[in-house]
């Protein structure tokens, strides 16, 4: 069975920095790219960032471009986000998502972390 | 960036009720559309892909249709289960990929 489960959120003030993590069981994770995506309180989707399955191919959606930075370490089966340069608006449930042999959609998805950015 | 737009933003419908939620692309997308269902403290659920093929174990009540800029999401007969609210995402323009901004259904 596949699974994806998040780690790291919390408090943190504007302008503070915190590491995100997705373990991943059930699947060979070398083999598949992986996603950030995160939903803000009451509003929708947002697609963060993506990494290739050997790293070779990081994206990020322009609103982080700078301040975050995604990773993976293929041996231990983790994805990280690394959130540097915090802002409210970063405030967001955070998850991490599986894409299904380069389709550029999300198979399947953890249950997420909430980050909260607030002084 | 590709904006979609969904609508409607919400729905109220009935137990048995066939609904349809659309999904507009500010540009043409092809068929590189995906939609999820997502229930209040879950994770997204994948529907769809490719605008009309059904994911594995998903029931054949949901539906896809579309192409270009104008996509319909079409669930034949609402089941308890199916409320929830339902995203749109394009792949067109990969790596910058969007959602529509949800439509929540509603019991009525």
């Amino acid at each position: 069975e596949v699974q994806l489960v998040e780690s790291g959120g919390g408090l943190v003030k504007p302008g503070g920095s915190l590491r995100l993590s997705c373990a991943a069981s059930g699947f060979t994770f070398s083999s598949y790219s992986m996603n950030w995506v995160r939903r803000a309180p009451g509003k929708g989707l947002e697609w963060v960032s993506s990494i290739s399955s050997g790293s070779g191919y990081i994206y990020y959606a322009d609103s982080v471009k700078g301040r975050f930075t995604i990773s993976r370490d293929n041996a231990k089966n983790s994805l990280y986000l690394q959130m540097n340069s915090l802002r409210a608006e970063d405030t967001a449930v955070y998850y991490c998502a599986r894409d299904p042999y380069e389709a550029y959609y999300f198979d399947y998805w953890g249950q997420g972390t909430l980050v909260t950015v607030s002084s | 960036a590709i904006q979609l737009t969904q609508s409607p933003s919400s729905l109220s419908a009935s137990v048995g009720d066939r609904v349809a939620i659309t999904c507009r692309a500010s540009q043409g997308i092809s068929r590189a559309l995906a939609w999820y269902q997502q229930k209040p403290g879950k994770a997204p659920k994948l529907l769809i892909y490719d605008a009309s093929s059904l994911e594995s174990g998903v029931p054949s009540r949901f539906s896809g249709s579309g192409s270009g800029t104008d996509f319909t999401l079409t669930i034949s007969s609402l089941q308890p289960e199916d409320f929830a609210t339902y995203y749109c995402q394009q792949f067109n323009s990969y790596p910058q990929i969007t959602f529509g901004q949800g439509t929540r259904l509603e019991i009525k």
